[in-house]
């Protein structure tokens, strides 16, 4: 079944401006991650965080996780056309040793 | 070279014709899995593997087997494909404790 669940489903920005994106989940995580997907090609990871982390930072990309509310976001800062892709969230937990995913925000950043 | 290849990377086929899809890595990775994804559901896990020998069904496994013989190979197979297994495939791996999950290109399949 289908953990995560990102937010918005879509989403259009300028070049330059932030992009957030948010991932809420239904169970006790070990760890979430964020993976993009360029149009029908394969995923590719961007950053993990764990469950007793609260904020994690890779280049222009943060990530916060508050696992009070069962919730992450992914903050994309000065976005570029490059960043346009779907971005997906992944969840760890339990006995689960593969991600399960959400269904993806689709981002589109124009020139 | 990490990584996870998968193949075709696109197949056309006839409802009932026996396929199958191979996906090798080449990173020494227990745990490999299957999914599929369709426009607004998302990515589904079809049967996960985590050793050889070991594998388990995932959220939509009707209609598909696996096999887990050699731990570089995970290969899907559809015994008899109907159109509603039209679909993108990806095929992924990750190793053991806290890490990514290793995707292939994916494999756009057909079925007519």
């Amino acid at each position: 079944s289908q953990q995560g669940e990102e937010d918005p489903q879509a989403l259009s920005i300028q070049e330059g401006e932030n992009a957030t994106m948010n991932c809420s989940y239904k169970t006790s995580i070990n760890n979430l991650q964020w993976y993009r997907q360029n149009s029908g090609r394969g995923l590719v990871h961007l950053i993990l965080i764990r469950s007793n982390e609260r904020e994690k930072h890779s280049g222009r990309l943060r990530v916060t996780l508050d696992t009070s509310k069962k919730s992450s976001s992914l903050l994309i800062t000065a976005s570029r056309a490059a960043d346009t892709a779907s971005y997906f969230c992944a969840t760890h937990s339990g006995g689960s040793y593969i991600p399960t995913f959400g269904r993806g925000t689709s981002l589109i950043v124009h020139p | 070279e990490a990584q996870v290849t998968q193949n075709p990377r696109y197949l056309i086929t006839v409802t009932g014709k026996k396929l199958t899809v191979t996906c090798s890595q080449n990173m020494n990775h227990e745990y490999m899995s299957w999914y599929r994804q369709d426009p607004g559901l998302g990515l589904r896990q079809i049967y996960y593997s985590m050793n050889v020998e070991v594998t388990d069904k995932g959220d939509v496994p009707e209609g598909y087997k696996v096999s887990r013989k050699e731990k570089r190979n995970f290969p899907l197979i559809l015994e008899s494909p109907s159109p509603n297994q039209t679909s993108l495939y990806f095929c992924a791996s990750r190793a053991t404790g806290v890490g990514e999950a290793f995707f292939g290109q994916g494999t756009r399949l057909t079925v007519v």
